[in-house]
């Protein structure tokens, strides 16, 4: 069975500091792997996706993740964090292209002034 | 940008009460999902539904919970005899088509809170 990992519930970064969110997954075959950024009071919205080729994905507002099978890790990044940023952020794992998603406990990005 | 809506964004309920969780999803789309989260937990898949049938449901989607789109626009969850642990944070999601991988548009949740 799939599961995903996120490492740190809570993460705190200055503004303009490098963001990394961690994300581990466990799956039987190559899985499709996702983030989602959860504003205060808003859905769930899809940052980002890796299906199958290049492993370096690139979303919205400048977040990307890198897919790491040897590490089975699926990290997310931003060179330089923005206040509007600050938000709840889900990795998620799925094995039949986004029928059945398998999250993550969620990660809360705080970001200082 | 279309959306998915959920009303109510809260509901009270005493244990035992039925509870109906309304959604829209969006016009085009086919396929509808529930997910639900308890506090502090993850997110989790409750069942997902497709040319008006339940096409696949987790564990947790017992016979207390339905799902019915009655009227081509709206998708509901109710849930029959609500249990305290049925608390949770419950999203909505809809999507186009399953070759659309992650493309899940969700709702902003219906928090339920069951006393």
């Amino acid at each position: 069975a799939q599961s995903v990992t996120q490492l740190g519930s809570h993460v705190s970064v200055s503004e303009g500091a490098l963001v990394l969110l961690r994300c581990n997954y466990s799956s039987s075959v190559p899985p499709y792997l996702f983030w989602y950024v959860q504003y205060p009071n808003q859905g769930l919205q899809l940052l980002l996706k890796y299906t199958t080729g290049a492993t370096l994905v690139k979303g919205i507002n400048g977040f990307e993740a890198e897919f790491k099978k040897s590490e089975t890790s699926f990290h997310l990044t931003k060179p330089s964090a923005h206040m509007s940023d600050a938000a709840e952020y889900f990795c998620a794992v799925s094995l039949d292209m986004g029928n059945k998603l398998v999250f993550g406990a969620g990660t809360i990005l705080r970001v200082k002034s | 940008e279309p959306e998915v809506t959920q009303t109510p964004s809260h509901q009270v309920t005493q244990m035992g009460q039925e509870v109906i969780l309304r959604c829209v999803p969006i016009s085009n789309h086919l396929y509808f999902y529930w997910y639900r989260q308890i506090l502090g937990q993850k997110v989790e898949f409750l069942v997902s539904f497709y040319n008006n049938e339940i096409s696949e449901k987790s564990e947790i989607f017992d016979d207390q919970f339905s799902v019915e789109r009655p009227d081509g626009s709206n998708f509901t969850l109710k849930i029959r005899s609500t249990k305290l642990e049925d608390s949770a944070m419950y999203f909505c999601a809809s999507s186009t088509r399953q070759g659309d991988p992650g493309k899940l548009f969700f709702g902003s949740g219906t928090q339920l809170s069951v006393l």
